[in-house]
This record gives C-alpha cells, structure tokens and sequence, in this order.
C-alpha cells in the first residue's frame, strides 16, 4: 500500500519561470491538500481538491493553482516564481469525512528559486 | 484569521529529561491533531484529539486538548534521542483546512 508520493523530489528554477509539482495520493484517500513549508516554519496551507474541484484555499496569490484528475492525483501550479517562493511544499492527502480529517504528508518538494 | 501558537520554540534537554510544548489557538477548533517532523523530513501525523478536556497516551507520550478547545500539549516522558524533531500541533476551526503552529524544535544531548 503505496503512501503519498510526490515529484520531482528537488527543484531549481530561476525567478519569473513557471513549476508544476505533482502528487499521487494514498491509496483509498480522496482529497488532496497543498502546503507550503519555509525554512524553519510551520507548513502554510495553500488549497484542498476534492472531486476534482478546488474547495478552499489559504492566503495565496492566484500564482499558485492546481488541478486534481478522475484517479485523485494533483497538480500545484506556480507561475513567475518569485525568490520567496523558496520552500518545501507538500502534499497531503486524506478521506473526505467532513471537518478535520487526519492528513497523510508526502516527503514534498524542495523548490529552490534563484 | 486562525492562529496557532507553540512554546518553546527550542528546547534542548539531556537524554531522560521530561519535555513539554504548549499550543494556543486564537479561536476555538473542531480537533487537534500532531505532527513530529524530523530534520529533513515531513510531518509524520502522530494523534488527533477531539473532545474538550480529552487525553490521550502513546507509551512515553501524553497529549491533551483543553476544555475551552483553544489549547493542547504534548508531554515526552524520559526523553530519547529518537524523540529528536520539530512537533507541530494543527487545528481546525471549521471546514478542511489545517493550521499548523509554529513548532517546537526538540534537541536531546547524550
């Protein structure tokens, strides 16, 4: 039973380009939620997808966006990446029961912006 | 908005020695759920709490949700150096989205 995986594991991009992370969820979950993780920070919530449709969404620039496909897996989408947008971003994937259900985190993304 | 804080932010304790980290929300949450994140790595879900004033225990550890259900702990009983790592507490308010605190960075020195 396959947990969270996302790809690529590293990342290094230069500022104004564009970056597509990926994620495959736990098998059996449903929802998929996007964190972003600065050096020395606690994870920043960025959005959730549940059926294919983006259901909330943290304090994020319309930059970032994603995308979740038929078989669950997600896209994060950031556009004319900025130095701050340096940072760990992970993946968390769990089952829609209502409020608060408990999220499985993948080993995320390092993205390094220059 | 929610927010979620955590004392001590650092804490260095000698092998054996009890730790202890605080959580405080802004606002009352639906749940509380932890998180150890070890340097280099992702957070590992450890518990959720639900009900006001409940406590739960897993072997050296001992969680706790406040009876208003705007704070939490986490107590490490007789510390290892496998305990070593940032522990997050996450709540939320309503809705799917989790806010993370700010985390307790633990060091355990032989």
């Amino acid at each position: 039973d396959a947990g969270v995986t996302q790809s690529p594991t590293h990342l290094i991009k230069t500022r104004g380009q564009q970056v597509t992370l990926r994620c495959s969820p736990k098998s059996g979950h449903d929802t998929v939620s996007w964190y972003q993780q600065a050096l020395g920070q606690g994870p920043q919530f960025i959005f959730q997808y549940y059926e294919e449709e983006e259901r909330q969404r943290g304090n994020f620039p319309d930059r970032f966006s994603g995308h979740q496909f038929p078989n669950y897996s997600s896209e994060l989408n950031v556009n004319a990446l900025l130095l701050g947008d340096s940072a760990l971003y992970l993946c968390a994937s769990s089952l829609l029961r209502g409020k608060g259900e408990t999220q499985y985190f993948g080993p995320g993304t390092r993205l390094l912006v220059l | 908005g929610q927010q979620v804080m955590q004392i001590p932010q650092y804490q260095h304790v000698q092998e054996g020695e009890d730790f202890t980290t605080y959580c405080n929300s802004s606002t009352t949450l639906s749940n509380i759920q932890w998180y150890k994140q070890r340097p280099g790595g992702h957070p590992v879900f450890l518990i959720q709490l639900v009900k006001s004033g409940e406590v739960k225990k897993q072997k050296r550890l001992t969680f706790q949700f406040g009876e208003a259900k705007k704070n939490s702990s986490l107590h490490i009983t007789a510390t290892q150096t496998t305990d070593v790592g940032t522990y997050f507490c996450a709540g939320t308010g309503g809705g799917n989205k989790l806010t993370f605190g700010t985390g307790t960075q633990l060091k355990v020195e032989l």
